[in-house]
């Protein structure tokens, strides 16, 4: 099956820039999509189809994908971004959805 | 507005099964399809499936890890789909969630999910 691999951890100082990867084989060829969770909230839509934020998310996100990365890019970390952080495909392989097993980003 | 109530936390024991249901409201029923995520204490999100309202009793599709275990279906006379998830262990304790994507038809497998359900607690203990 479609494995998705992300670091458990990343940390930036506050106004610096986070950069959290998702790895997966050919993930450029996938829509990858972004959730933010925060402590007793359900996961929230931060990016979608790699690059398209949803209304209300701060341009401060961002996203891009490589061959076999994707990457969300948070500029100007604020200490609200601190969260855990999922990417998620769609395998047409084998026809189920995937997600990366999350990032926890802390903010200094 | 859109909204999706799952039903209430529930304690079985191992060997046993569940159902959690999640009644959709405030859009087309069959329009959209309805996935399911779960988040064990602790750890990461995991996909379990996915259902298709619109299409037939097999428009259905899950996790290879679940295969035989799980069974999704939906009633589109009260517009609730239910997971059925049989042979628990208590590595099955979890916090089960409903999600749709915000594409209407078969882009919704793809799509990312954008209305969540409040999430049903499932405690597996002996």
């Amino acid at each position: 099956s479609y494995v998705l691999t992300q670091p458990p951890s990343v940390s930036v100082a506050p106004g610096e820039t986070a950069r959290i990867t998702c790895g997966g084989d050919y993930i450029g060829h996938k829509s990858v999509h972004w959730y933010q969770e925060k402590p007793g909230q359900a996961p929230a839509v931060v990016m979608s189809y790699e690059n398209v934020r949803p209304s209300g998310i701060p341009e401060r996100f961002s996203g891009s994908s490589s061959v076999n990365t994707a990457t969300l890019t948070i500029s100007r970390v604020e200490a609200g971004d601190e969260a855990i952080y999922y990417c998620q495909v769609w395998d047409e392989g084998s026809e189920a959805g995937v997600f990366g097993g999350g990032t926890s980003l802390t903010v200094l | 507005q859109v909204h999706l109530e799952q039903s209430g936390a529930d304690v079985t024991t191992p060997g046993s099964s569940i159902r959690v249901s999640c009644k959709a409201s405030g859009y087309t029923f069959p329009d959209y399809y309805i996935h399911w995520v779960r988040q064990a204490p602790g750890q990461g999100l995991e996909w379990l499936g996915v259902i298709n309202p619109g299409g037939d009793a097999t428009s259905t599709s899950y996790a290879q890890k679940f295969q035989g275990r799980i069974t999704v279906t939906r009633d589109t006379s009260t517009t609730t789909v239910h997971m059925d998830l049989r042979s628990l262990r208590s590595e099955d304790t979890a916090l089960y969630y409903c999600a749709r994507p915000g594409a209407r038809g078969a882009g919704g497998r793809s799509a990312p999910l954008e209305v969540w359900g409040q999430g049903t607690l499932v405690t597996v203990s002996s």
